[in-house]
């Protein structure tokens, strides 16, 4: 069974705050790593997918970053805002599958006015 | 919004039972997949979907099966239901490995 690990389980922050989550995979066999963005009584939505390692991706505040080698990707947002509140899900494609995609439970972001 | 429809969106059903969820999707994506979320559990694969008639198991695949006997639906079915298959059930479409998945809005799935 493949492991998606992501820490802290929750968050919170004051509005302003910078922050990141972390996100840690199996090293071997790796194809791509996904972050989502998962607002309450919504369905999940992309913000990035990397395959390459060091890839670095960027919208507006939130950035990610990843390391094949050693299993782990970062997700950044910088000054914090109470629409940002919403739990950040990483996903991991093994190369070896069909086309899998494991998530990992869930960074639950809270953000204070 | 992509275009992936789930149905039902809610359902009750009675311990024993067999029951069908449908995902459709008017993407002509190639990849299809299956989550079930549970608190404490995230999203868990159930099955997926590389193709009509190519499928593979996930994390959580005991209980279910799958077919996908066209590129624009992919079924989930619960050949016995049983209390602990209660949950919200998510499909999921792309168009490739490493490219990003769209979901559908979930189906409530409640087994008494």
């Amino acid at each position: 069974i493949l492991n998606v690990e992501q820490s802290p389980q929750s968050l919170h922050v004051q509005e302003g705050d910078s922050t990141n989550f972390t996100c840690s995979f199996p090293s071997s066999n790796f194809y791509a790593l996904h972050w989502y963005r998962w607002e309450t009584a919504k369905s999940p939505e992309a913000l990035f997918v990397m395959t390459l390692n060091g890839d670095e991706k960027k919208k507006g505040r939130i950035s990610a970053t990843l390391n094949t080698k050693e299993g782990y990707s970062y997700l950044y947002i910088k000054g914090s805002q109470p629409e940002d509140s919403a739990t950040y899900l990483c996903a991991f494609t093994d190369g070896g599958s069909q086309g899998n995609l494991i998530f990992g439970k869930g960074t639950k972001l809270s953000v204070k006015p | 919004d992509a275009g992936i429809t789930q149905s039902p969106r809610h359902k009750v059903t009675e311990t024993g039972t067999p029951v069908t969820l449908r995902c459709h999707q008017t993407e002509n994506h190639r990849y299809m997949y299956w989550y079930r979320q549970d608190p404490g559990h995230g999203l868990r694969l159930i099955h997926y979907s590389y193709g009509v008639k190519d499928t593979d198991k996930g994390e959580v695949s005991d209980g279910y099966s799958v077919s996908r006997s066209k590129t624009e639906d992919f079924l989930l079915t619960l050949e016995s239901a049983t209390s602990s298959q209660t949950s919200v059930y998510f499909c999921a479409i792309s168009d490739g490995v490493g490219v990003e998945a769209f979901f559908g809005q979930g189906t409530r799935l409640t087994v008494v």
